[in-house]
């Protein structure tokens, strides 16, 4: 069964203090991997999509990255405006369903 | 371009009851897609639909029925509303079903009393 587990469950930096985020994940064939952010009382909102081993994708101070095992979600130098909780989900063979992790509560002070 | 709307945005509701959430999406994607999300539980799929006409039964479809007439719309109903259908529930589409992305509505927050 396909399955994702996202750490850490929270995570507090300091403004200006790079980290990532992990997502480890167990799938049948690979069809995507999605990393969405989600704001209070909000609709996920699609962040990246990467389909295979070695992609990287960029936006802003985001970097996402994709490994056959897990996908990191690096943070440089987060403003406030970066707290959110950020969800991963893949898409695997035997489905159309996205399976999500339970995502990383991410909070950014001043 | 508004994407996706749901509606109503929030709603309590006695046991028994039955309710449709309405769920409109205006970029001409052909699959849709219900989601529910529960505190510790994360997103889990309820039903989709690859196109116009086609429905299928995803992660947790029971007490719940869709529909699709057509492209655009594709409603979630529940006949007899329980407590343990309490949740935020979301709508969401894509242009194809392998691979492509996802988007999301805003969110029905639904209370089952």
């Amino acid at each position: 069964e396909d399955q994702v587990t996202q750490s850490p469950e929270a995570l507090r930096l300091q403004e200006g203090e790079s980290s990532s985020l992990n997502c480890s994940y167990t799938v049948s064939g690979l069809r995507g991997l999605f990393w969405y952010r989600q704001d209070p009382g909000k609709g996920p909102e699609f962040l990246f999509t990467l389909y295979s081993a070695g992609e990287e994708k960029e936006k802003e101070r985001l970097k996402a990255t994709l490994t056959k095992k897990e996908s990191f979600l690096h943070i440089t130098a987060p403003k406030p405006e970066d707290s959110a909780t950020y969800l991963c989900a893949v898409q695997g063979g035997r489905g159309n369903k996205l399976v999500f992790g339970a995502g990383t509560i991410l909070r950014v002070k001043s | 371009i508004a994407g996706i709307t749901q509606a109503p945005t929030s709603q309590i509701l006695a046991a028994g009851r039955r309710m449709t959430l309405r769920c409109t999406q205006d970029m001409r994607h052909n699959a849709m897609y219900w989601y529910r999300q529960d505190l510790g539980l994360g997103l889990r799929l309820i039903h989709y639909s690859n196109t116009a006409g086609t429905t299928g039964k995803g992660e947790v479809p029971d007490g719940y029925s869709v529909s699709r007439a057509n492209t655009d719309d594709f409603p979630l109903t529940l006949a007899s509303a329980v407590p343990s259908q309490t949740s935020v529930y979301f709508c969401a589409s894509s242009e194809g079903v392998w691979g492509h992305t996802q988007y999301f509505g805003p969110g029905t927050r639904l209370t089952v009393l």
